[in-house]
């Protein structure tokens, strides 16, 4: 059983280039949620996608953005990037198990904006 | 708030047991996790514990909660080389493990010989 698959997995990319990272969930799971993983940091809600739709976000501006297909995977877009964008943006994929959520991160897409 | 905060390095010797504490500020938190982040990795969910227990044991990690002081500690018994990671807590804020996880800055973990 295939877990959560990210891709690419690295990326390199200029200042004010815009960027799309890609989610597929682990079977079975219809939730879908972006961290920002800065070096050294722990990871940062970005944003979490239900039923194609935006359900809660984080303190992040309006260039980053996503979106959830139908068939529940994911995407992550930054326009206009920055330096400091630079990071580990993982994926993770949960649904409700009846005795709570189970998440299942992804191993990750490393971004280096420069 | 939502804060959690943890030690960043923690040293211990092969077979010891390692001890890493964490503490955070959201009274409503239901889950509190443990994960582990090896070089290059991803997030791998060792434990987590549900807000209305103090302790939770599996194997060689034993789970403490004191709910009270709103501190959570990973105890890792006969800590071996293959333990060397970054181990984050984190919790889910509010009555719905469906919100967001809220992570620590994580802890480094070395393993001594």
């Amino acid at each position: 059983d295939a877990g959560v698959t990210q891709s690419p997995t690295h990326l390199i990319k200029t200042r004010g280039q815009q960027v799309t990272l890609r989610c597929s969930p682990k079977s079975g799971h219809d939730t879908v949620s972006w961290y920002q993983q800065a070096l050294g940091q722990g990871p940062q809600f970005i944003f979490q996608y239900y039923e194609e739709e935006e359900r809660q976000r984080g303190n992040f501006p309006d260039r980053f953005s996503g979106h959830q297909f139908p068939n529940y995977s994911s995407e992550l877009n930054v326009n206009a990037l920055l330096l400091g964008d630079s990071a580990l943006y993982l994926c993770a994929s949960s649904t409700w198990t009846g005795r709570g959520y189970g998440y299942t991160f992804g191993s990750g897409t490393r971004l280096t904006v420069v | 708030g939502e804060d959690v905060e943890q030690s960043l390095f923690l040293s211990v010797r092969e077979g010891d047991s390692s001890v890493i504490n964490c503490t955070y500020t959201d009274s409503s938190s239901t889950y509190l996790y443990w994960y582990k982040q090896e070089p290059g990795a991803g997030l791998q969910l060792l434990t987590y514990i549900f807000s209305n227990m103090d302790m939770k044991q599996d194997q060689r990690l034993t789970v403490l909660l004191n709910k009270k002081d709103k501190h959570l500690s990973l105890r890792i018994a006969d800590t071996q080389t293959g333990d060397s990671a970054i181990y984050f807590c984190a919790e889910t804020p509010g009555y719905s493990s469906a919100s967001k996880i809220i992570f620590g800055s994580g802890t480094r973990l070395s393993i001594r010989p």
